[in-house]
């Protein structure tokens, strides 16, 4: 049963252009949420989201960042227009649809960015 | 006043030693605690789950909750070097809510 799966898990990119970041849940996960992880800091909700839909996005910055989960295919979170401020590792984690032992989330090995 | 609190460490023990990793919080609505272990440049790992005032023991691992005091632990018996990571406590509101992290403890278990 395959985990999390994030790709890529390195990316480079200069200031200016635009960042795409894959994340397949866990089969059977209909939840998926990402999370930043500042150098030396915590991880940082981002975004909610289940198909086609998101739920909560209150840790989104207001502009540059989206993201999206289809009907088909993998969640992307999309940064356009990158900054230096966003390098960071970008963490993906799913949930299942009906979780009865409550909220067990897990997570993926991770993408880091690295803007230059 | 952060949310989470948790001590940064380093914390160095001895192979063998009990390690006991902790975490407040402020807020009483949070309901559902979870401690991931995250190894350098990787993915936090869920280690432990639950959702009510107690004990939770697994293996090595004991999760403890304070819904009173809003305290968490975790305990690691017969630590080994491959303990060596930083422990995260998660903590959230409600089933499919986003998780509140701890800043993470850096723990170093010296053969």
């Amino acid at each position: 049963n395959a985990g999390v799966m994030q790709n890529p898990r390195h990316l480079v990119r200069r200031r200016g252009q635009e960042a795409r970041l894959r994340c397949s849940p866990m089969k059977g996960h209909s939840h998926v949420y990402w999370y930043r992880q500042l150098p030396e800091e915590g991880l940082k909700f981002m975004v909610y989201l289940q198909k086609e839909n998101i739920i909560d996005e209150s840790g989104m910055p207001k502009e540059r960042f989206s993201a999206e989960f289809p009907k088909e295919g993998p969640s992307i979170l999309r940064i356009q227009q990158v900054v230096r401020g966003d390098s960071a590792a970008y963490f993906c984690a799913s949930s299942p649809d009906r979780d009865i032992l409550g909220n067990t989330i897990y997570f993926g090995e991770g993408s880091w960015l690295t803007v230059v | 006043q952060k949310e989470v609190e948790q001590d940064p460490g380093p914390l160095s023990v001895p192979e063998g030693a009990i390690v006991s990793l902790n975490c407040t919080y402020s807020n009483s609505a949070f309901q559902y605690f979870m401690w991931y272990r995250q190894y350098s440049r990787k993915g936090p790992e869920l280690l432990m789950y639950t959702y009510s005032s107690g004990n939770k023991e697994d293996g090595r691992f004991t999760a403890q909750v304070d819904k009173s005091s809003k305290y968490i632990s975790l305990f690691i018996r017969d630590s080994q070097p491959s303990d060596s990571a930083t422990y995260l406590c998660a903590i959230t509101k409600a089933a499919g809510n986003k998780l509140t992290f701890g800043g993470g403890t850096r723990v170093l278990v010296k053969p």
